[in-house]
């Protein structure tokens, strides 16, 4: 089972440029999520999806836009990179209290 | 609001010794709590949860965990640590509704490391 499949795995991008991050899903879960990993400080909620064609902010959701046009996909954009921004991304979907993560896509901007 | 306090941001111990990884929370609500772990390079993997129900929760790998109320603590325990275990690990509360289960807060991390 491929689970959560999350491309692209690494990306350097200059301040600016914009990127979209896919997530993709296989077992049919109504919830999704996009996550930010940043040294010393956890994981944090960027935007998160309860279903198709729904998307509501998380934590820190300022720079970011989220689609969930399929149950299966839930996409992550930056429209003008930022320094700031540079991080390790990681979807999610969850299941009866259960999250699966992706292996994160690491985004570097310069 | 959520806050989760993981003490220690880094714990040594020896192959064969007790296991102990710290978490607090702060909950206005009643709480679901995790602990996850994260393997270099990888996403983060569901070591045990604790919902309703029994304060003793046993999860993968031999780890456990007992959730004190009235200490708002979740700690991490293994009695006998394996050189496989190394890794980080991250405790997390949510809130008890069924939307909220994903959205979690995570606390900072704790990375273990095992010696021969």
């Amino acid at each position: 089972n491929a689970g959560v499949t999350q491309t692209p795995k690494f990306r350097v991008l200059k301040t600016g440029q914009s990127m979209t991050l896919l997530c993709a899903q296989d077992m049919n879960h109504e919830y999704m999520y996009w996550y930010r990993q940043d040294p010393g400080m956890g994981l944090r909620l960027i935007h998160y999806s309860v279903g198709e064609g729904t998307t509501a902010k998380g934590e820190v959701p300022d720079g970011y836009n989220v689609s969930r046009l399929k149950k299966q996909n839930f996409l992550l954009g930056l429209e003008s990179a930022a320094p700031s921004q540079t991080s390790v991304y990681f979807c999610a979907s969850s299941y009866i209290g259960e999250l699966f993560f992706g292996e994160g896509s690491r985004l570097t901007v310069l | 609001a959520q806050s989760v306090t993981q003490l220690g941001s880094h714990v040594s111990v020896s192959e064969g010794a007790l296991v102990l990884l710290r978490c607090n929370y702060s909950s206005s609500v009643p709480p679901y709590l995790f602990w996850y772990v994260q393997y270099p390079n990888q996403g983060l993997q569901l070591l045990l949860k604790y919902t309703t129900g029994a304060t003793l929760v046993k999860g993968i790998n031999g780890f456990e965990a007992e959730f004190k109320k009235s200490e708002t603590s979740f700690h991490l325990t293994k009695p006998s640590a394996h050189m496989s275990d190394a890794a980080e690990y991250f405790c997390a509360v949510s809130d008890s509704g069924g939307t909220s289960y994903g959205k979690l807060t995570f606390g900072q991390g704790t990375i273990l490391t095992v010696h021969p």
